[in-house]
């Protein structure tokens, strides 16, 4: 049981360039999540997915898109590349702990693009 | 608007010493949770404790506890007996609703914690 784990770790892209993050949980969660955090700005919710084949905008979607394809999997994809999206992307999935649901966070990545 | 608050942008504490994060929350919500979160230095997102917003004690984990006071709209957590292992920055977070579809949370900016020996 690996939990959560996003691939790559770190990236560098140049203005314009696209690139896909990849998610994926081994937990047989229904609810997927895509964060970005930013210094002095908390974790923000980019897109999120209810299941398999849904996916739905959180409070920043702009310059992304999603997909859900298999329930395991989540992909944030950024078409075009902008220096404002440098940033840590985090990936979440939800689970039920008997008293609440949880977000359980995976590692990372360090995206940054000049 | 929902809104978590964290006033408290870094703080310090001895080892073996007590220490209380500030985080107060806006809604309109009836029902709702409010999460803490540990971020250490190698960035991974960590869950520490829960609290319902109907739950009548405040919520307790191990060395930590959320001193939870409705009427202030308040859920500060305290770290009892500090660990150098404890420096790390803290994220209150709020979700929207009941177990409800979404489960959306909303964070605070945090506040980075550094343990003194």
């Amino acid at each position: 049981n690996a939990g959560v784990t996003q691939t790559p770790k770190f990236r560098v892209l140049k203005t314009g360039q696209s690139m896909t993050l990849l998610c994926a949980q081994d937990m047989n969660h229904e609810y997927m999540y895509w964060y970005r955090q930013d210094p002095g700005m908390g974790l923000r919710l980019i897109h999120y997915s209810v299941g398999e084949g849904t996916t739905a905008k959180g409070e920043v979607p702009d310059g992304y898109n999603v997909s859900r394809l298999k329930k395991q999997n989540f992909l944030l994809g950024l078409e075009s590349a902008a220096p404002s999206q440098t940033s840590v992307y985090f990936c979440a999935s939800r689970a039920w702990t008997g008293a609440s649901y949880e977000q359980y966070f995976g590692p990372g990545t360090r995206l940054t693009v000049t | 608007a929902q809104k978590i608050t964290q006033t408290q942008p870094g703080m310090f504490v001895q080892e073996k010493e007590a220490v209380t994060l500030d985080c107060t929350y806006d809604t309109s919500d009836q029902s709702y949770g409010l999460f803490w979160y540990k971020q250490p230095s190698s960035g991974e997102m960590i869950f520490l404790i829960y609290q319902g917003s109907y739950d009548e004690q405040n919520a307790t984990e191990g060395r930590y506890s959320l001193n939870f006071q409705k009427a202030r709209k308040s859920a500060n957590l305290v770290i009892s007996a500090s660990q150098l292992g404890d420096s790390a920055m803290y994220f209150c977070a709020m979700r929207e609703g009941y177990g409800g579809a979404t489960n959306k949370l909303i964070f605070g900016t945090g506040t980075l914690l550094a343990v003194q020996p």
